[in-house]
This record gives structure tokens, C-alpha cells and sequence, in this order.
């Protein structure tokens, strides 16, 4: 079976400074890695994925993430956030094995102020 | 192209009723879940299907009754509600679960027991 921490609960940044969310995951097979982003009353959206090759992803609205398999660690990061980057952030697992569920983490909200 | 349809969006009900929250979708994806978000708590697997007429348990299925008879819809039935379900219910759908392939979530529906 999967799963995922997220370290932290809550991340209160200021405008333009730099961001970590950290996550780590526990798999006794290969995974997939996942971070969703859910805005305000808004339903969940994939932010980015890591599947092969390069250990790190990006997206298109500047956040990225590294996977390092030793650490068993995908976290997201980002050089300067926005305030319309507050939302809550979920990493999520799933197996290399067909017919196996996405399980999440508990979540990280990023509260941005100016 | 509608992707994964959820009814109703909002929904209040009275301890120990009945109901069905819908989903659809149009993509003939094989692998359909259903997640209830509670804060602080992230997404949690209620059932899951790998295909038409198979349905397996999750996380925290008590209370919920899926069927699958069809590729397209997957119905969570709450059988006697109770306060606890008070949630915000997505489903999901995946080629196959597991995977490279992704996940496409529904907008959700705002559960209130009272």
C-alpha cells in the first residue's frame, strides 16, 4: 500500500518570497507523484506530475518539484509566490499497477499576503 | 467534451434520510472513485471501480453503497445519513487507475447532514 505526509499543515509566506511544500511518500513499488492545487471553492486541478526521467518536473505557472527516490520526497517549490497562488495543495501517490487508487496526503495550505 | 459530471452541487439532508450523488463521464474511462475532503484530513477513498459490475471498498466506506453498471456512471448511495457525512464528495475517473495516466476530478458536491 501507498502513502503520503505532507510535513506541514499550513505555509504562511509573503508576496515574492520563495516557497517549499514538502511531501514524502512510502510505496513498496514504483509510483507516480502528483501535486493537485485547490483554489478557494474550487474543485481539484493537476499542477504537475512526475512519471520517468527527469527528477524534476515543472509547471506552467512557474512551481516545480523534485523527485528523490533515496528520500523518498517530492517536494513543490516555488523562487517567488503570488498572492493568487493561496490554496491548498495536496501531494498524491499512485501505484505503477493498473486498477490501484490515487491516495493523497492530508494537505498544505499556502496562505500568501502582501 | 463534458469530462466528469457531479450531481447535485450542494445538497442539505436530514439525519436518516436517503440519497444518491451522481457522477458521470464521457472519456470511457475504466477506473472510477469516489472521495470525501474533510478539513484537515485531505482526500479520502471511499470505493472505487476498476470496471462495469466491479466496485471495492476504500478508506472509509461505512455509511456508502456504490454499484457500477455501466462504464459511464458511478452512483454513491448514502444509505441512512448521519452528520458525520457532512462533506464535500468528488469523484474521479482514470483510464485504468494507477499509472501514468492521470486522474480528472469532478466540481464536487457540498454534502450538509443536519
Amino acid at each position: 500500500a501507498q502513502s503520503v505526509t505532507q510535513l506541514d499543515s499550513q505555509v504562511p509566506v509573503f508576496e515574492e518570497a520563495p516557497v517549499e511544500l514538502r511531501c514524502n511518500y512510502s510505496s513498496s513499488v514504483s509510483v507516480y507523484l502528483f501535486w493537485y492545487v485547490q483554489y478557494p471553492n474550487q474543485g481539484l486541478q493537476l499542477l504537475l506530475k512526475y512519471l520517468s526521467g527527469s527528477t524534476l518536473v515543472e509547471s506552467i505557472n512557474g512551481f516545480e518539484a523534485e523527485f528523490n527516490k533515496s528520500q523518498t520526497s517530492f517536494h513543490l517549490r516555488k523562487p517567488s509566490v503570488h498572492i493568487s497562488d493561496t490554496a491548498e495543495y495536496f501531494c498524491a501517490v499512485s501505484a505503477n499497477q493498473a486498477g490501484t487508487a490515487l491516495i493523497f496526503g492530508k494537505g498544505t495550505t499556502l496562505s500568501v499576503s502582501s | 467534451n463534458a469530462g466528469v459530471t457531479q450531481t447535485p452541487k450542494f445538497q442539505v439532508l436530514k439525519t436518516g434520510q436517503s440519497m444518491t450523488l451522481q457522477c458521470a463521464q464521457d472519456m470511457n474511462h475504466e477506473y472510477m472513485s469516489w472521495y470525501r475532503q474533510d478539513p484537515g484530513m485531505g482526500l479520502r477513498l471511499i470505493h472505487y471501480s476498476v470496471g462495469a459490475g466491479i466496485t471495492d471498498q476504500g478508506e472509509v466506506p461505512n455509511g456508502y453503497n456504490v454499484s457500477r453498471s455501466t462504464t459511464e456512471d458511478f452512483p454513491l448511495r448514502l444509505l441512512s445519513a448521519a452528520p458525520s457525512q457532512t462533506s464535500v464528495y468528488f469523484c474521479a475517473s482514470s483510464p485504468q487507475g494507477g499509472g501514468p495516466y492521470g486522474y480528472t476530478f469532478g466540481s464536487g458536491t457540498r454534502l450538509t447532514v443536519v
